[in-house]
């Protein structure tokens, strides 16, 4: 079973501030996507990398795949109360978009 | 833009009444999931299938729980009998093989 581990799990900053969530596995992926998700709604698609050490940037949100393509990383620069939610990160395996593990979620507050 | 529709969006019914929710996937999606999502588990995997036949539904309880896909524009998730226990936030997501999952919106169900 492909375990991702998130973290950290809860983060609370003020607004302005700089923040990186983290998302680590054993397993390899062929490719990773990432998700927000606002309080009573589906997760919604950010971004999806899949070449080892790629780097995507969504405005100020900057997505990083690790080179062995285990671990995914997420930073986000100059904080918003627009960014609060729920991270998750979800990796899908040989099989293609067809099936992912999700990870554990990371529930950010921006506080203004 | 293309979207997942689910309906009900909420649900209230007592234990041990029927429930069922629907999902309309994006046209063209070929693979229809289910999740559960609580704050204790975060989001669970029930069930999916691929080209309307089901490929997995180890995630979900045999014995009450049930998914079908009647045609390609319908996965129906049926619960019979309901339990309290069953409270939560039901999702359905559709991909294909060059599309990342694609959430809906959810539906909110409390079992009193």
């Amino acid at each position: 079973t492909q375990l991702l581990e998130q973290s950290p799990q809860f983060l609370s900053i003020q607004e302005g501030e700089n923040l990186t969530v983290y998302c680590n596995s054993s397993s390899v992926f062929s490719s990773l996507q990432w998700y927000r998700q606002e309080p009573g709604e589906g997760p919604v698609l950010l971004v999806t990398v899949v070449t080892g050490g790629e780097v995507k940037k969504l405005k100020r949100l900057t997505f990083q795949f690790g080179d062995a393509r285990k671990d995914s990383s997420l930073h986000i620069t100059a904080a918003q109360p627009g960014d609060t939610g729920l991270y998750l990160c979800a990796g899908a395996g040989s099989g293609g978009y067809q099936k992912v593990t999700f990870g554990t979620g990371t529930k950010l507050q921006v506080i203004p | 833009d293309a979207r997942v529709t689910q309906t009900p969006r909420h649900k209230v019914t007592e234990m041990g009444q029927e429930v069922t929710m629907r999902c309309q996937p994006i046209l063209g999606h070929n693979t229809v999931f289910w999740y559960r999502q609580t704050m204790m588990q975060g989001l669970e995997l029930l069930a999916y299938f691929r080209n309307r036949a089901p490929l997995d539904d180890s995630g979900m309880p045999k014995d009450r729980f049930s998914a079908e896909m009647p045609d390609a524009t319908l996965a129906t998730l049926k619960i019979q009998p309901s339990e309290p226990r069953d409270s939560a936030v039901y999702f359905c997501a559709s991909a294909s093989v060059a599309q990342p999952q694609h959430f809906g919106d959810g539906t909110r169900l409390s079992i009193l």
